[in-house]
């Protein structure tokens, strides 16, 4: 199975930053990258696919870029309401596989 | 606008079996892959199941292959998961979603979930 890495598993930021969240996949996965937001105690949410294609209704604050096998989510002008926990997926060979997840903290 | 319902979670016994549903609505749900993607408490997403848009085809994750099946009901709109020989790391919120397009293998919506607990 493809294992897929995400760094840091946490980090806090304020209002206003820009911040970077990696992910590193076992191989390569082509451009088969998505990306996904969850909020505390809500269902995840769909941000990003084909790593770097908004989803329908997502902000521009958000984007995505790299192929093969490293990546990156970047989150412009952090807002409190951008908390949670991201993860990454690849949807390049079964079984599909996520990161363990970066959780989000505004200071 | 699209909507995912799913149900049937609950408490169940070690060894037992549960079917979970996921009602679909507001999308022709027969032009879409389906999927199931669970939650265990405290821990992240783990992928499970995915069934083509005409139930041609099905992938499993490692920890339930053999145990759990896929299907769905083109002519009700709905999604199942049956779920058998459950074990204790089985109990997580399991999310339905529905992929992008009719082509595509990314998950675009989720569900709200639905909890399994599985505990004698």
């Amino acid at each position: 199975d493809i294992q897929m890495t995400q760094s840091p598993s946490s980090l806090s930021a304020s209002v206003g930053d820009r911040v970077t969240i990696t992910c590193r996949a076992s191989q390569d996965i082509s451009n088969y990258l998505a990306w996904f937001q969850q909020k505390p105690g809500k269902a995840p949410k769909s941000l990003i696919y084909a790593v770097s294609k908004l989803q329908n209704g997502v902000p521009s604050k958000f984007s995505g870029s790299g192929s093969g096998t490293y990546f990156t989510l970047t989150i412009n002008s952090l807002q409190a309401e951008d908390l949670g926990t991201y993860y990454c997926q690849q949807y390049s060979t079964y079984p599909y596989t996520f990161g363990q997840g970066t959780k989000l903290e505004i200071k | 606008q699209v909507q995912l319902v799913e149900s049937g979670g609950g408490v169940v016994q070690p060894g037992r079996s549960l079917r979970l549903s996921c009602a679909a609505s507001g999308f022709i749900f027969k032009n879409y892959a389906m999927y199931w993607v669970r939650q265990a408490p405290g821990k992240g997403l783990e992928w499970v199941s995915v069934i083509w848009y005409d139930g041609s085809d099905e992938y499993y994750g490692d920890a339930v292959k053999g145990r759990f099946a896929i299907s769905r009901d083109n002519s009700k709109n709905i999604l199942y998961l049956q779920m058998d020989s459950l074990r204790g790391d089985d109990t997580a919120i399991y999310y339905c979603g529905r992929s992008r397009t009719a082509t595509s293998t990314v998950i675009e919506y989720w569900g709200q979930g639905t909890l399994v607990t599985v505990s004698s």
